[in-house]
C-alpha cells in the first residue's frame, strides 16, 4: 500500500541554524500539507500546498517557514532560523483531492533545537 | 471558533467488551468529520469519516461512528475491543475554505485495552 514518507525520523539542531524536512507525498495525490505537534499538544495545521502554490497557511507559519515542491515527487518544509519553540514532531500529509478526501500522513520528524 | 474537543485524556476497557470514545465538534456549515489512530512511532492512520448521508459509518479494524447532529457528536465505537486496539486516536473536523482541506484536530483519547 502507498504511504507517505519523511526523513529524517529525527533532527536535532542548534537555535538559529536552517532546517529541511523531507517529505514524499503518495503519488497520484495532488494536495499536500504539513502539521506540528509540540510535545503533549493538539496536532496543528501549518500549511497546504495545491497546483505549486501555498493555498492556505496558519498563523504558525510565519516568514521564517516555506514549502517547495522542488521536483516531482518531494514536498519540504524550511524553518530559516530556527527556535526552541519549533521543537516539535512535524507531519506532512497528501490527498487526492482537498474536499472529501481523507489526509494520509507520514510517520512524522522529530524536531530538536537547543 | 472551530474546535473539536475529545473530552476523556483516557479510556479504559477490558478486552472483549464494547469502547466508545467520545468526540464533539464546534463548526459552522456542515461538518466533515474524521477519526485517526496513532501508535507508537508511527504517523496518524485514517481509520474512517463521516461526509454526508447514513450517520453510522463503518471503518477499518473494525471501528466505527456514529454521527449526531443535534449533540454535534461524533463518537468512535467498536463491539469487542481487543488488545492490539490500544493507541492514541484522534477525531477531527474538516473545513473547506476555496476548496482546500485543513484538518482541525481534537486533543487525543489513549485507548488502553486490558487483558
Amino acid at each position: 500500500e502507498p504511504e507517505v514518507t519523511q526523513t529524517p525520523s529525527h533532527q536535532v539542531t542548534q537555535m538559529g541554524q536552517e532546517v529541511i524536512l523531507r517529505c514524499v507525498p503518495i503519488s497520484n495525490h495532488l494536495y499536500f500539507y504539513w502539521y506540528r505537534q509540540i510535545l503533549g499538544q493538539k496536532v496543528e495545521f501549518l500549511v497546504s500546498f495545491y497546483n505549486n502554490e501555498i493555498s492556505e497557511k496558519s498563523e504558525i507559519f510565519d516568514d521564517q517557514f516555506s514549502v517547495e515542491r522542488p521536483d516531482g515527487s518531494n514536498f519540504t518544509l524550511k524553518i530559516r532560523s530556527t527556535k526552541l519553540e519549533d521543537s516539535a514532531m512535524y507531519f506532512c500529509a497528501s490527498s487526492v483531492s482537498g474536499l472529501e478526501n481523507e489526509q494520509y500522513f507520514g510517520p512524522g520528524t522529530r524536531l530538536t533545537v537547543t | 471558533a472551530q474546535s473539536v474537543a475529545q473530552p476523556e485524556d483516557q479510556v479504559n476497557v477490558a478486552e472483549g467488551n464494547p469502547l466508545t470514545v467520545k468526540c464533539t465538534y464546534s463548526v459552522s456549515g456542515n461538518p466533515y468529520l474524521f477519526w485517526y489512530v496513532q501508535y507508537p512511532n508511527r504517523g496518524l492512520q485514517f481509520l474512517l469519516k463521516y461526509i454526508t448521508g447514513d450517520n453510522l459509518v463503518k471503518g477499518s479494524y473494525g471501528f466505527e461512528a456514529e454521527f449526531n447532529k443535534s449533540q454535534t457528536s461524533f463518537h468512535l465505537k467498536k463491539p469487542s475491543a481487543l488488545v492490539s486496539d490500544s493507541a492514541l486516536y484522534f477525531c477531527a473536523v474538516s473545513l473547506t475554505s476555496g476548496g482546500y482541506n485543513k484538518l482541525i484536530f481534537g486533543a487525543g483519547t489513549r485507548l488502553a485495552v486490558h487483558p
